[in-house]
């Protein structure tokens, strides 16, 4: 089965400073969708960024970039210049293509905190 | 544009008891899934609904059952809740041929049950 893997429960940065967050999986299947989600306090989940398994260049969104590494199973999340508004909890997902499967997979969530 | 919005925002319940969650899809949206997110933990899928039928289901009891209406709302039902369903319940919304990458969630609806 697959599992997804987030093993920091907390991270804190400095405002204008720049943090990664972890996070492994594990699959056999070789077509599948990585993202990350960003749920701050008012709950509602916001997709941060999105990597396709058979794109070999790392996905970027202006501040947000990931690195994916498909052999070794990680997909870390990078922010740069962090905000106070980056503040939330950060949740790595995973979606198989090839095993006709529609749920998402999620980890255990890390909470980042913005310190001014 | 309406995104993906779901009713009440808040309930509290007696064990035992019975209760109903509602969610309305993002427009343009025909694929709707649930997930359950307890407090600290990540959402885990319960089920996915498709033209009125369960598509897909996690490994939920029984007592979790669902429906999708044909305007693509949908409910979430679970029967003799117990203490372990006080949770977070999020609906997201999809259209079937984006779901495996995009989708909507919902501000989801905390359930206590007491």
């Amino acid at each position: 089965a697959q599992t997804v893997t987030q093993s920091q429960p907390e991270m804190s940065v400095q405002e204008a400073e720049t943090v990664t967050l972890s996070c492994t999986y594990d699959t056999s299947e070789s077509d599948y969708y990585l993202f990350w989600y960003k749920q701050p306090p008012s709950r509602q989940m916001i997709l941060v960024i999105r990597q396709e398994a058979y794109k070999q260049q790392n996905a970027t969104e202006n501040r947000f970039s990931v690195n994916f590494q498909k052999a070794a199973k990680s997909f870390s999340l990078k922010i740069s210049d962090s905000q106070l508004g980056d503040a939330a909890m950060y949740f790595c997902a995973y979606r198989d293509l090839t095993s006709g499967t529609y749920k998402y997979i999620f980890g255990t969530g890390t909470r980042l905190k913005v310190l001014a | 544009d309406a995104g993906v919005t779901q009713s009440p925002t808040h309930l509290i319940k007696t064990r035992g008891q019975q209760v109903t969650l509602r969610c309305s899809p993002k427009s343009g949206h025909d694929t709707v899934s649930w997930y359950q997110q307890a407090l600290g933990q990540g959402p885990q899928f319960i089920f996915q609904y498709y033209e009125e039928e369960e598509r897909q289901r996690g490994n939920f009891p029984d007592r979790f059952s669902g429906h999708q209406f044909p305007n693509y709302s949908s409910e979430l039902n679970v029967n003799a809740l117990w203490l372990g369903d006080s949770a977070l319940y999020l609906c997201a919304s999809s259209r079937l041929d984006r779901g495996p990458y995009e989708q909507y969630f919902g501000p989801g609806t905390r359930l206590t049950v007491t």
